[in-house]
């Protein structure tokens, strides 16, 4: 199983730029999660779906952020227009729904200059 | 407000010996814990976790403690390998079958050989 996949894994960017991260769950779970991991705060979520619908997305920081999960293997988060405090890791998490564990994929590090 | 707190953000500790790592949470509701390893440029995996009906789990040199009434929870690793050195994640949920998990900042350990 090739488990959590995220692209890009590095992105650089300027203020102002839309960025979007994507992410696919391993085949089969039903339950994805993004999160945000800074020194300050650890790791954070930002919202989590089940059979692709959102579930809570209270951990989304502000409108600038969304994310979508078109089908059952494809995610995306999204950030317009990105600001140096978005700078961070983000993490994508699949688990199948009703399970405890979560697998998290390699991450994407992003820098907003 | 972290709910979730890891108050050490690092530990060192000799090959051989026990490592403790300490979590303490705030909110009563939390009944089911995780323990995640994080090692650099990769995603957190999991560890061991522990249900709050229990006050105890084992798994080989890992072995959660949970005292409820302090609201804490404790990670002892048995003999400590240079391998181990890692950032540890505490995490908690209020279960009711969401998996919505609260992550503390994490403990980096390290294990002197």
């Amino acid at each position: 199983d090739a488990g959590v996949i995220q692209s890009p894994r590095h992105e650089v960017t300027e203020m102002g730029q839309e960025v979007t991260l994507r992410c696919k769950p391993i085949s089969g779970h039903n339950s994805l999660f993004w999160y945000r991991q800074t020194m300050m705060r650890g790791l954070e979520l930002l919202i989590y779906f089940n059979n692709n619908v959102p579930i809570d997305d209270s951990g989304m920081p502000e409108d600038r952020f969304s994310a979508k999960m078109p089908n059952a293997s494809f995610s995306t988060l999204k950030i317009q227009p990105s600001e140096p405090r978005d700078s961070a890791v983000y993490f994508c998490a699949s688990s199948l729904m009703g399970k405890e564990t979560q697998y998290f994929g390699p991450g994407t590090r992003l820098l907003v200059l | 407000d972290q709910q979730v707190k890891q108050n050490s953000p690092s530990l060192s500790v000799q090959e051989g010996r026990i490592s403790i790592l300490n979590c303490d949470y705030t909110n009563s509701m939390f009944d089911y814990f995780l323990w995640y390893k994080k090692y650099p440029a990769e995603g957190p995996t999991f560890l061991i976790s522990i249900s709050s009906i229990k006050d105890k789990n084992e798994d080989g040199r890992f072995t959660v403690f949970l005292n409820k009434s302090a609201k804490h929870l404790s990670l002892h690793i048995v003999p400590s390998q240079p391998g181990d050195s890692a950032v540890y994640f505490c995490a908690a949920s209020a279960t009711s079958g969401t998996y919505k998990y609260i992550f503390g900042t994490g403990t980096r350990l390290k294990v002197l050989a």
